[in-house]
């Protein structure tokens, strides 16, 4: 059991570059989330999935683009990287009776 | 929006000691509140989980409280190790559409040998 896992780990893009973040996880969760998190701002929700199918927009938004491939995949395309997008991404899942969310190991995303 | 604040942002203590971290938050509509570990560089670890219905949550030296009615969580660490060093958040769930989490900036503990 893996729980959350990401890839890559580590990603270095010039402005304008696309790229996908990929994430899968094996505990059967319906929902599954994308964060970022910054220096002295927590983690923002970026978009999330209710449910296989369904997608829909977080606090932070722009310049992100999502696909819920299947249950267990979720991934989040950035189709234009620009600076500010630099950021540690994460990938999280809920557990729908308690609601406890857990989460992947990070990418660690720079943009040149 | 849901503001969480977390005071504060660092704590050094000698090895040993018992410690408490705060976690504030303005809307006591929650329907959970979670505490998480994250060690520089890596994911973020629960550690806790506790229900709006629940007053305390405790695994091994770890003690979560939470008072729904003055906002506010507190994570309490017993005989602290340097093992515990890592950066602490809390995070409250609203069961809104995205019923995601609002998460605090975090306390950065360090516990000295």
């Amino acid at each position: 059991n893996a729980g959350v896992t990401q890839t890559p780990k580590f990603q270095v893009l010039k402005t304008g570059q696309s790229m996908t973040l990929q994430c899968a996880q094996d505990m059967n969760h319906n929902s599954m989330y994308w964060y970022r998190q910054d220096p002295g701002m927590g983690l923002r929700l970026i978009y999330y999935s209710a449910s296989e199918g369904t997608t829909d927009k977080g606090e932070v938004p722009n310049g992100y683009n999502v696909s819920r491939l299947n249950k267990r995949e979720f991934s989040l395309r950035l189709e234009s990287a620009a600076p500010s997008q630099t950021s540690v991404y994460f990938c999280a899942s809920t557990l729908a009776r308690t609601y406890e969310q857990y989460f992947g190991p990070g990418t660690r995303l720079t943009v040149t | 929006k849901q503001e969480v604040t977390q005071i504060p942002a660092a704590l050094s203590v000698p090895e040993g000691e018992n410690l408490v971290l705060n976690c504030s938050f303005t809307d006591s509509a929650i329907y959970n509140l979670q505490w998480f570990r994250q060690d520089p560089g890596k994911g973020l670890t629960s550690l806790l989980l506790i229900q709006s219905s629940q007053r305390e949550q405790t695994s091994g030296r770890l003690n979560a409280s939470l008072d729904k009615s003055s906002g506010r969580s507190t994570l309490y660490i017993a005989a602290s190790q340097p093992g515990d060093s890592a950066t602490y958040l809390c995070a409250s769930l609203k069961l809104t559409g995205a019923n995601n989490l609002f998460f605090g900036t975090g306390t950065r503990l360090t516990v000295i040998p």
